[in-house]
């Protein structure tokens, strides 16, 4: 099945740019959405499609895609934005569901 | 407001049998790909299964697309009724490593592609 790889932490000052990858081969033929999660609750989406964001999603948070690698950017990072990020795209396969990236650790220092 | 509710998880013997039942309300629900996402302890997400919706047809229809993931393919079944916008997950043949919270999720689509809102999640725990 299609594989996800991100990195297992980012650490970034507060006002500063975050950049979370994720790899794919030829990911960049794919729609790519990005989830943040807190410590006990339930995911969020903050962006799909590569690039859009849901309705009250802050700007702050960008989605690119291209070749085998797909970035969320978090600017000006705030103490709130750490949180645990996963990528996802759909399926590779006519009967597979989704497929998840095993998450990026964000911590704010 | 979008809102899911989980219920059904409890803690159960190896090879036991749970059905997860998932309510939602505050969107045309049969119009909507739903979807069972679950995450072990301490452990990434992991896709379970996911049925399309009707796309804006008849919500006398239940039936739908549906997908499963290699770990549940055989044991699990998920289901919906339109009429009562509610959500299940019949989980048969039961092993440790299908201990975690489960959430239901909806989709933007009536395909199943992403999902944009998530329920509190519901915590199986298979363990003898």
């Amino acid at each position: 099945s299609y594989v996800l790889t991100q990195p297992p932490s980012v650490s970034v000052a507060p006002g500063q740019t975050a950049r979370i990858t994720c790899g794919g081969s030829n990911i960049a033929s794919k729609s790519v959405h990005w989830y943040q999660q807190k410590p006990g609750q339930a995911p969020v989406l903050v962006v799909y499609d590569d690039s859009d964001r849901p309705s009250g999603i802050p700007e702050r948070f960008s989605g690119s895609n291209s070749g085998n690698t797909a970035t969320l950017t978090i600017s000006r990072v705030e103490a709130g934005d750490e949180a645990d990020y996963y990528c996802q795209v759909w399926g590779s396969r006519s009967d597979h569901p989704g497929v998840f990236g095993a998450g990026t650790k964000v911590t704010v220092l | 407001e979008v809102q899911l509710l989980e219920s059904g998880g409890d803690l159960v013997q190896p090879g036991g049998s749970l059905r997860l039942s998932c309510a939602a309300s505050g969107f045309t629900f049969s119009s909507y790909a739903m979807s069972w996402v679950r995450q072990a302890p301490g452990k990434g997400l992991e896709w379970v299964s996911a049925m399309s919706g009707s796309g804006g047809r008849s919500i006398n229809d239940n039936g739908g697309r549906t997908y499963y993931a290699d770990s549940v393919k055989g044991r699990f079944t998920i289901s919906r009724d339109n009429s009562k916008s509610t959500l299940y997950l019949q989980m048969n043949s039961l092993r440790a490593e299908d201990s975690a919270i489960y959430y239901c999720a909806k989709d933007r689509r009536y395909r199943a592609s992403v999902l944009d809102y998530w329920g509190q999640g519901t915590l199986v725990t298979v363990s003898s």
